[in-house]
């Protein structure tokens, strides 16, 4: 069965960081881009982040750019979202979810639908 | 305020058919796939619709979306009570370069 399981979340202050992982079994990990998608409490989806399957494009969105960054590890089937400067409004659930069909226009590939999530990983930025 | 804007709350009777709409422009829904998903209380969203109109094994045909421009729409037909939660539309924007949800709308079911 297809599984995606997100750890390292917790409580930590204002301008601190984290290291998120989302641990990926029951697929082939290398064949699929991934994404991590945050929801703050009480509030809708918000997409955060994007890495094709050999890491060769990556997007943030601007809200994070520059404090997050993502990463794998293909050959332990692992994604990883470090997240550093964390601001009051970055309390949320983290969710790792897989890609599926996205595009590719021969420089660059693109998101396409987020077909299987983890369950979801708290993260609490406070002092 | 959402790149992408839904209705935040939508109704329907039992076995009645709704529609959720989602609003963009040409650099998001405009130019690029749009794909829903629906969330209950609790628990990871759940994709329903891919690609504008194309249904993931497992999701019933009571499901379906549609584009047109920069609007595409998401319909829900012979309504039940357990399609009572929340709904989100999501799609490529060319100039963010990044993907924008709408702002989710809560369906009732009444």
């Amino acid at each position: 069965e297809v599984h995606l399981v997100e750890s390292g979340g917790g409580l930590v202050q204002p301008g601190g960081s984290l290291r998120l992982s989302c641990a990926a079994s029951g697929f082939t990990f290398s064949n699929f881009a991934m994404n991590w998608v945050r929801q703050a409490p009480g509030k809708g989806l918000e997409w955060v982040s994007y890495v094709s399957s050999y890491s060769t494009t990556i997007y943030h969105a601007d809200s994070v750019k520059g404090r997050f960054t993502i990463s794998r590890d293909n050959a332990k089937d692992s994604l990883d979202l470090q997240v550093n400067s964390l601001r009051d409004e970055d309390t949320a659930v983290y969710y790792c979810a897989r890609d599926l069909h996205g595009t590719y226009d021969g420089s660059n590939y693109y998101p396409g639908a987020f077909d299987i999530w983890g369950q979801g990983i708290m993260v609490t930025v406070s002092s | 305020q959402s790149v992408l804007t839904q209705p935040p709350s939508a109704s329907g009777t039992p076995g009645q058919r709704v529609t959720i709409s989602c609003s963009g422009s040409s650099s998001n829904i405009g130019s690029n796939y749009v794909h829903w998903y629906q969330q209950l209380p609790g628990t990871a969203p759940k994709l329903l619709i891919y690609r504008n109109n194309q249904r993931p094994s497992g999701v019933p045909d009571r499901f379906s979306g549609s584009k047109s421009g920069t609007s595409a729409s998401l319909a829900i037909s012979g309504l039940r009570s357990e399609d009572e939660t929340d709904y989100y539309c999501v799609a490529w924007d060319d100039i963010l370069s990044g993907m924008v949800f709408g702002g989710g709308t809560k369906l009732t079911v009444l």
